[in-house]
């Protein structure tokens, strides 16, 4: 069955940077893109940015730009994101999400989720 | 900019009932649309894609319909597990959720 699990919660001082990994199973990790999710303290969900496990090609969300870095590890079949000069506003539950249903294309919907990391940034 | 907004923002029926949700768009999505169920404390779930597409496990009380701008998912007999926020999103441009549905069940 597919799962993508995720990396533990973290809390951070304001200007440093978090990486979170994720890492699937039960599927072919190069066949699936992989997109960030965050979710703010009762808010509602913000996409991020994506990869393609294959090539390592990227996409970001504008506000995400310079900010956040993803990236994956074939070898190790694991997609980390990284977020750097945290602000207590960064501080959110991260999703890692596979593109689905479709097996290559991008399709930009995300039929399975990993369990979440919440991410705390405070002094 | 597409701006997806969900109406109502809270919906409380009984069990049985039919729920009603609505997503509309600032400009036309075409078919590209999915909705997500959350429950507390965990992950999104996909429901319905490309409008009107069960994912796998989708439970077929939910249907999904619409295209353009305008989108309605139907939960046809309320289950006491259905109480969730439910999310729409479209894929064309960001931000791509709307601001959720919170479902409670009476």
């Amino acid at each position: 069955q597919v799962q993508l699990v995720q990396s533990g919660a973290e809390v951070k001082k304001p200007g440093a940077s978090v990486k979170v990994s994720c890492k699937p199973s039960g599927y072919t990790f190069t066949d699936y893109y992989i997109h960030w999710v965050r979710q703010a303290p009762g808010q509602g969900l913000e996409w991020m940015g994506w990869i393609n496990p294959n090539n390592g090609a990227t996409k970001y969300a504008q506000k995400f730009q310079g900010r956040v870095t993803v990236t994956r590890d074939k070898f190790f079949r694991t997609a980390y994101m990284e977020v750097s000069r945290l602000r207590s506003d960064d501080t959110a539950v991260y999703y890692c999400a596979r593109d689905g249903p479709d097996r290559g294309d991008l399709r930009f919907y995300f039929d399975f989720w990993g369990q979440g990391t919440l991410v705390t940034v405070s002094s | 900019e597409i701006v997806l907004t969900q109406s109502p923002a809270t919906l409380s029926l009984s069990p049985g009932e039919r729920a009603t949700l609505s997503c509309r768009a600032s400009q036309s999505v075409s078919s590209y649309l999915a909705w997500y169920q959350q429950k507390p404390g965990q992950a999104p779930r996909l429901l319905i894609y490309d409008a009107s597409k069960r994912a796998t496990g989708t439970p077929a009380r939910f249907s999904g319909s619409g295209s353009g701008a305008d989108f309605t998912l139907t939960i046809s007999s309320l289950e006491p597990e259905d109480a969730a926020v439910y999310y729409c999103q479209q894929r064309d441009n960001w931000p791509p959720f709307g601001g959720g549905t919170k479902v409670e069940i009476k």
